[in-house]
């Protein structure tokens, strides 16, 4: 299986903020790469596919970077409805496996 | 587009749940299908895919040989069927929709829909 390595596991930051979450994969994946945003008992929302690519509706503030192994999330100017936990997710084989996630807090 | 989950609750270890993701608003049989669980207190967990015409499946590990997908697409439906339930299949269920059709040999798109969940606890 394709490991993936998610950091920092926690992430404190305040409104405003522009925060940067990373995503190792082991082995490559190209730039089969979601990012998702969960909130607690909710679903998760997918956010960027194809590791840049921002999925309709996401607010321009969210941007994704990256390509074979290294991977990031950036969020300018945090805003309330930004702290969840977020994912990254390889796609890159038919075994998709995810980051073990970033829960990003308020400082 | 709209995905339900439904037929989570209790089961003891070694018994065995049937789970479906009924969707709609979109052309069922050109997607293919995610399960996806999260367990308390840990992140999410990719469960299993079924192509959009059913012709292929793939497992993660930890289930393999537990569960089996299929779906029924004059019901616009997947199911999830879980057996030799253990502790460590207590989750919240996902089911999700692929972003683009694919097929082999390219690898499973990424989920753009999800549906809301339902839980599955595995006690005694």
């Amino acid at each position: 299986d394709i490991q993936m390595t998610q950091s920092p596991s926690t992430l404190s930051a305040s409104l405003g903020d522009r925060v940067t979450i990373t995503c190792r994969a082991s082995p490559s994946v190209s730039n089969y790469l979601a990012w998702y945003q969960q909130k607690p008992g909710k679903a998760p929302k997918l956010l960027i596919y194809r590791a840049s690519t921002l999925q309709g509706g996401v607010p321009s503030r969210f941007s994704g970077s990256g390509s074979g192994t290294d991977f990031t999330l950036t969020i300018n100017s945090l805003q309330p409805d930004d702290f969840a936990t977020y994912y990254c997710q390889q796609y890159n084989s038919y075994s998709p496996t995810f980051g073990q996630g970033t829960k990003l807090e308020i400082k | 587009v709209q995905l339900v989950e439904s037929g989570g609750g209790v089961a003891q270890p070694g018994e065995s749940l049937r789970l479906s993701c009924a969707a709609s608003g979109f052309t069922f049989s050109n997607f293919g299908i995610h399960w996806v669980r999260k367990a308390p207190g840990k992140g999410l967990e990719w469960v299993a895919f079924i192509r959009s015409d059913g012709s292929h499946k793939y497992f993660a590990d930890s289930v393999m040989g537990r569960f089996t997908i299929s779906r029924d697409d004059s019901k616009n439906t997947v199911f999830l069927q879980m057996s030799s339930l253990t502790s460590e299949d207590t989750a919240v269920y996902f089911c999700g929709k692929e972003f683009s059709p694919s097929s082999p040999p390219d690898p499973p798109d990424a989920v753009d829909f999800w549906g809301q969940g339902t839980m599955v606890t595995v006690s005694s």
